[in-house]
């Protein structure tokens, strides 16, 4: 599984854009990125999953450049209710299941 | 359609002390997974199965066991709860399809267990 790094935290006010920009420079060719949100006292929720460019689905954006060493989760215009943690996770689309969850972006969004 | 379901919500148990925590789903998923997640820290995984009747070691075994006698229900046993094993725990399920369906797994709401 590679390793990915992340922001510990982030501050925003509802109405804006967050983007969570992860970093996984030994990405490998079968690799798929995977964002999962946890509310507190909550279980993780999949949010969005991408290979390359560009995913959008009714929650978020998510951007990957072409060489694929980093991935921006992007969030418009959130609420109080977005405030979460977003975990950034990499395995391999063939033979990976387990997932490795690293300690996550809090986001927290403000009135 | 419940999803995935843990039983129970919360425990206090005592050093020493064995437990069960019960994990149920009902979308006829192959794999089924146990967590641990300590306050600040992302989910640690403790056992996991990919199908009735076989268990393997997660990232974190040591002190607990494990069963899938059942398709939908996983189990996770502490035999003599530790002080250490105060967490929040979660179990989760998933399908073994071809590329992005095997990262989705589904959650359950978690049980919050302290050992005292």
């Amino acid at each position: 599984l590679a390793k990915t790094t992340q922001p510990i935290s982030m501050d925003s006010y509802e109405g804006q854009e967050v983007n969570i920009t992860c970093s996984h420079n030994n990405i490998a060719t079968n690799d798929y990125i995977t964002w999962y949100q946890q509310f507190p006292s909550q279980g993780p929720r999949f949010i969005i999953q991408g290979y390359k460019t560009k995913v959008t689905n009714e929650v978020a954006s998510l951007f990957i450049p072409a060489d694929r060493k980093s991935s921006t989760l992007s969030l418009p215009r959130v609420s109080l209710s977005d405030t979460a943690v977003y975990y950034c996770l990499v395995g391999d689309m063939y033979t990976d299941y387990k997932l490795s969850f690293g300690a996550g972006t809090t986001v927290t969004v403000r009135a | 359609n419940a999803g995935v379901t843990q039983t129970p919500k919360f425990r206090v148990l005592k050093t020493g002390q064995s437990m069960t925590l019960l994990c149920a789903q009902d979308m006829n998923h192959e794999y089924m997974y146990w967590y641990r997640q300590d306050p600040g820290m992302g989910l640690r995984l403790i056992h996991y199965s990919v199908g009735e009747g076989t268990t393997a070691k997660g990232e974190v075994p040591d002190g607990y066991n494990v069963s899938r006698l059942k398709k939908q229900n996983f189990l996770l046993g502490l035999e003599s709860a530790a002080p250490s094993q105060t967490s929040v725990y979660f179990c989760a399920s998933s399908t073994p399809g071809s590329g992005t369906s095997r990262y989705e797994q589904y959650f359950g709401p978690g049980t919050r267990l302290t050992v005292t």
